[in-house]
C-alpha cells in the first residue's frame, strides 16, 4: 500500500539543524512532487516546500526561505528536509505528502504520520 | 492569519447537513483548485474533496464540495459522530508561489 513514513524529528536548540526524511512506498515515487507541511502546536496545518517530481523546481514559505533545503532521492524513494538556523517558531510536527502529479500545484493525495520537532532556546 | 478564512468552529447533531465556508482572493481559489483535508490529532492528515469537487474513492457521497468565484465550501450530510475533526481548506496561490491553507474549522457533532 502507499505509505509515507518521516523521521529525523527531535529536540535541537535554537540556531541549529535537522534533517528531515520521508521514505516512500507503494508508488513510483520519481513520479510524483512531494510536499512538507507542518503543524506547530495548537495552530493549523502550514505548508512548508515542494518539489517537483524531477527535482527542478521547488517553492518555499516565505518565513524559510534560505534557511530550509527541500530535495529528494528518486534512487533512494526519498524526501529530504535540510532545516537549518532554526527557531522556536518551527517548532512543529512535520508531514511530507505526496502531490496529484508531477508539479505541486495541486492536492496533496497522501500523508505521513509526522515526525515532530521541537526547538528549544 | 491565515491566507485563506474559515470559521473556527462548526457543530450539527447527528444526521444533520453541515457546511463549512472558506474564502479566498483573485490568486489562489478564484484560479486554483479548492482542496479539503480531515485532521485528527496525532494522525495523518486525510484528503477528503479534491479539484474542488471531486472525491477520492474511499470518500462517501455524503461529503461534497463546491466553489464559486473566490470561495468554496464543504458540505457534510448525514453527520455522523466519527465526522467529529479539523477540516482544512488549501488551494495554490499564484502571487505567494506556494499551498495556502485555511485557518481550519473545528467540527463537533453535538
Amino acid at each position: 500500500q502507499v505509505q509515507l513514513v518521516e523521521s529525523g524529528g527531535g529536540v535541537v536548540q535554537s540556531g541549529t539543524s535537522l534533517r528531515l526524511s520521508c521514505v516512500a512506498s507503494g508508488f513510483t515515487f520519481s513520479r510524483y512532487a512531494m510536499h512538507w507541511v507542518r503543524q506547530a502546536p495548537g495552530k493549523g496545518l502550514e505548508w512548508v516546500a515542494v518539489m517537483w517530481s524531477d527535482g527542478n523546481l521547488q517553492y518555499y514559505l516565505d518565513s524559510v526561505k534560505g534557511r530550509f533545503i527541500i530535495s529528494r532521492d528518486n534512487s533512494k524513494n526519498t524526501l529530504y528536509l535540510q532545516m537549518n538556523s532554526l527557531r522556536g517558531e518551527d517548532t512543529a510536527v512535520y508531514f511530507c505528502a505526496r502531490g496529484e502529479g508531477p508539479t505541486g500545484y495541486y492536492t496533496m493525495e497522501v500523508w505521513g504520520q509526522g515526525t515532530t520537532v521541537t526547538v528549544s532556546s | 492569519q491565515s491566507v485563506l478564512t474559515q470559521p473556527p468552529s462548526a457543530s450539527g447533531t447527528p444526521g444533520q447537513r453541515v457546511t463549512i465556508s472558506c474564502s479566498g482572493t483573485s490568486s489562489n481559489i478564484g484560479i486554483n483548485s479548492v482542496a479539503w483535508y480531515r485532521h485528527l490529532p496525532g494522525t495523518a492528515p486525510k484528503l477528503l474533496i479534491y479539484r474542488d469537487n471531486q472525491r477520492p474513492s474511499g470518500v462517501p457521497d455524503r461529503l461534497s464540495g463546491s466553489k464559486s468565484g473566490t470561495s468554496a465550501s464543504l458540505a457534510i450530510s448525514g453527520l455522523q459522530s466519527e465526522d467529529e475533526a479539523d477540516y482544512y481548506c488549501a488551494a495554490w496561490d499564484d502571487s505567494l508561489n506556494g499551498v495556502v491553507f485555511g485557518g481550519g474549522t473545528k467540527l463537533t457533532v453535538l
